[in-house]
C-alpha cells in the first residue's frame, strides 16, 4: 500500500468558501501532483511540484493553488468555492526531483470528492 | 488531439476469456508507459510499466509498438476481479493518462 494521505475524503461546503485540500506522503518522494477527475472522464493534471518551493501549473486551467513548504506535504487551495469545482480531487507522488530523466510511477492518495452546493 | 486515446469499451467478457485493448499516443517522444488500473470510484493504481520488448506478468501482457505509437494490455483467463478500467498512461517529463478502457468479466 502507499504511503499517501488525503483529507477530507468528502467535503460538502457552500459556494464562496474557502477550502484547503490536504496531501501527505510519508515516501520522501520529491515529485507530488494534483489532478482532477470527474466520474467516467480522464485524470487532468492541474498541478504538480518537483520538490520544496517548487510549484507549476498543470495542462488543466484551476483556479485552485497549492503551495509546497515540507517535502511531505502538498496542498491545494481554493479561495471562492463555486459548484463548478465539484470533482474528485487525486494526490499523487512519484520519486525523482526537477531533470530526472525516467518518469517514475506515480502513487496515488484516496482521493477527496468534493461537492459544492 | 488527445494526447492518450483509448477505446472507452465496455469490454464484457465470460470468467476465463481472453481480452486485449490498446492505447494509441501522440508525442513520438514519450519515454515511460504504464498501465494503471481504476476500480469504481477509488484511486488509480499501478498495473505494470510496459517496455520496449514488451513485458508479462503473471495473466498479463503488455506490448509497445513505437512505430505505430500504440501500447496493449492483454489479459488471459480473465477473473471476475479483473473488472475495472485500464489506464493507460505515456510520459516523457510529465504523465498523461487516457480516459480508460472498462473491462467487466462476468461469471
Amino acid at each position: 500500500e502507499a504511503d499517501i494521505y488525503q483529507t477530507p475524503r468528502y467535503l460538502v461546503i457552500g459556494t464562496g468558501k474557502k477550502i484547503t485540500l490536504e496531501c501527505s506522503q510519508t515516501m520522501g518522494h520529491d515529485k507530488m501532483y494534483w489532478y482532477q477527475q470527474d466520474p467516467g472522464m480522464e485524470l487532468h493534471l492541474i498541478h504538480y511540484s518537483y520538490g520544496v518551493n517548487s510549484t507549476e501549473k498543470g495542462d488543466l486551467s484551476s483556479e485552485s493553488t497549492v503551495s509546497r513548504i515540507r517535502t511531505e506535504h502538498f496542498p491545494l487551495t481554493l479561495e471562492s468555492a463555486r459548484p463548478s469545482h465539484t470533482s474528485q480531487y487525486l494526490c499523487a507522488s512519484s520519486e525523482g526531483g526537477r531533470g530526472t530523466s525516467s518518469y517514475n510511477e506515480q502513487f496515488f492518495g484516496p482521493g477527496t470528492r468534493l461537492t459544492v452546493l | 488531439r488527445k494526447e492518450v486515446e483509448q477505446d472507452p469499451g465496455p469490454f464484457n467478457v465470460p470468467e476465463g476469456a481472453t481480452v486485449a485493448f490498446n492505447c494509441t499516443y501522440s508525442n513520438s517522444a514519450s519515454q515511460s508507459f504504464f498501465w494503471y488500473r481504476q476500480d469504481c470510484r477509488k484511486e488509480p493504481k499501478l498495473l505494470m510499466s510496459v517496455y520496449s520488448s514488451g513485458n508479462e506478468d503473471g495473466r498479463f501482457t503488455a506490448q509497445l509498438n513505437r512505430a505505430s505509437q500504440y501500447i496493449s494490455l492483454l489479459i488471459r483467463d480473465s477473473k471476475l476481479s479483473d473488472s475495472a478500467t485500464y489506464l493507460c498512461v505515456v510520459g516523457d517529463y510529465k504523465l498523461s493518462f487516457g480516459a480508460g478502457t472498462t473491462v467487466t468479466v462476468r461469471a
